[in-house]
């Protein structure tokens, strides 16, 4: 069964500096994965996601990932830290359909991210 | 990208009352749904997946009795609390897939509903 693990449960940084939320999975078969931001008493919003090709990812609000599939890792990173990128980030997996998968997403625990001035 | 509108966003109800939820796909028709439960700081539960047509598929220890799911058209699916306690106050998130979404790529996300229970 496929699994995901974020560390640290919480992050802090100094705004303009580096961004940097951990996301390990587990999987038999190579997943699709997803980031997600939530602001408070909001929905999830999609920052990015990889299914096939390129590994570096890019998506909104400055914000990337890359898949390692050998270090079976989606770290999410951003170069400059904004007091706006302050919220709840989820990584999330699932198994594609075609690898015998279904609809289900599996989320990490999520980190919060605190920026200060 | 794809709108998911979930109404209300916040509902304060007696104990004892039932509560219904709603979730809308606006601009795309959506043969699944999926709907979620937060606790405060915790991460999401998948609680249900919703098929338009057929009866929702309830993930272990989710009382199919006391969430009652109806997804009765492509673009509409409603999730009722029956018989609401206060343990059941928490944040409730649906999620819609796009049937053009053959690789099942992704799902939108509604903007969830605080539901409390007194």
């Amino acid at each position: 069964a496929q699994s995901v693990t974020q560390l640290g449960s919480h992050v802090s940084v100094s705004e303009g500096a580096l961004v940097l939320l951990r996301c390990n999975y587990s999987s038999s078969v190579p997943p699709y994965l997803f980031w997600y931001v939530q602001y408070p008493n909001q929905g999830l919003q999609l920052l990015l996601k990889y299914t096939t090709g390129a590994t570096l990812v890019k998506g909104i609000n400055g914000f990337e990932a890359e898949f390692k599939k050998s270090e079976t890792s989606f770290h999410l990173t951003k170069p400059s830290a904004h007091m706006s990128d302050a919220a709840e980030y989820f990584c999330a997996v699932r198994i594609p359909m075609f690898s015998g998968g279904y609809n289900k997403l599996i989320f990490g625990a999520g980190t919060r991210l605190a920026v200060h001035p | 990208g794809a709108v998911v509108s979930q109404h209300p966003s916040r509902v304060i109800c007696k104990s004892g009352t039932s509560v219904k939820i709603e979730c809308r796909s606006l601009d795309f028709q959506a043969t699944t749904m999926f709907w979620y439960r937060q606790f405060p700081k915790k991460s999401l539960m998948l609680m249900a997946t919703s098929n338009e047509g057929s009866k929702a598929t309830y993930e272990q220890g989710v009382e199919k009795d006391k969430f009652l799911i109806n997804h009765a058209s492509l673009t509409l699916s409603t999730l009722t609390v029956t018989s609401a306690h206060p343990e059941d106050s928490s944040f409730y998130i649906c999620s819609a897939r796009d049937y053009r979404d053959n690789m099942n790529t992704e799902a939108f996300f509604g903007q969830g509903t605080r539901l409390t229970v007194v």
